[in-house]
């Protein structure tokens, strides 16, 4: 079975250009999860989404925004970038949370760096 | 919600030794708890997870025990190896800790 997987492994963008990272979720699972890591620190929780809809967001400006498509791939997409927003951001999925687990699978990670 | 808190943040123990993570939580509700493991370079894996309905479960080297009433539930590695050596997290209800930097000694 195929994991979460994520694209692209690494961006480097300028500041106040645009950044769209994407996920697609193990098959089965219609919850995925953004985390931003900068530095190898902790996961900072940045957008959940479940069938299609954002269920919740943490505590990121509104540059910070995303989407879910009808195969429950999704995207994160950062806009304005600023130098610290140079970080590992990883994806995970789930079952549905009436399954009975919120066992997260992570994805890789994108590297975006900000120069 | 619920807030889960790790202690400790860096933890270096030699070869063979065993080691201990711990996690505290507030939800009294929280009923499933998982553990991840982060090795460099890589996204988090699950190494092993409980439920609220036991209180100790164990994979090999490593266990992970509960106690609902103190709301706590704590990591055991034993016999470690080099190849342990990476950060540990802890999560609760959706919610992780803030990660435990393991390093073995050899």
């Amino acid at each position: 079975e195929a994991g979460v997987t994520q694209s692209p492994t690494h961006l480097i963008k300028t500041r106040g250009q645009q950044a769209t990272l994407r996920c697609s979720p193990i098959s089965g699972h219609t919850s995925v999860y953004w985390y931003q890591q900068a530095l190898g620190l902790g996961l900072q929780f940045l957008l959940w989404y479940d069938e299609g809809e954002e269920r919740n967001r943490g505590n990121f400006p509104p540059r910070f925004s995303g989407r879910q498509f009808p195969n429950y791939s999704s995207e994160l997409n950062v806009n304005a970038l600023e130098l610290e927003d140079s970080a590992l951001y990883l994806c995970a999925s789930s079952l549905p949370r009436d399954r009975g687990t919120d066992t997260q699978y992570f994805g890789p990670g994108t590297r975006l760096t900000v120069l | 919600g619920e807030n889960v808190e790790q202690h400790p943040s860096t933890l270096s123990v030699q070869e063979g030794d065993s080691a201990v993570i711990k996690c505290t939580y507030s939800d009294s509700a929280s009923n499933y708890f998982p553990w991840y493991k982060q090795e460099l370079g890589k996204g988090p894996q699950l190494i092993i997870d409980i439920r609220s309905n036991v209180g100790e479960k164990k994979d090999q080297r490593i266990a992970v025990t509960l106690n609902k009433t103190a709301k706590h539930f704590s990591l055991h590695i034993t016999e470690t190896q080099p190849e342990d050596s990476a950060v540990y997290f802890c999560a609760g209800e959706g919610r992780f800790g803030a990660g435990t930097r393991l390093t073995v000694k050899p």
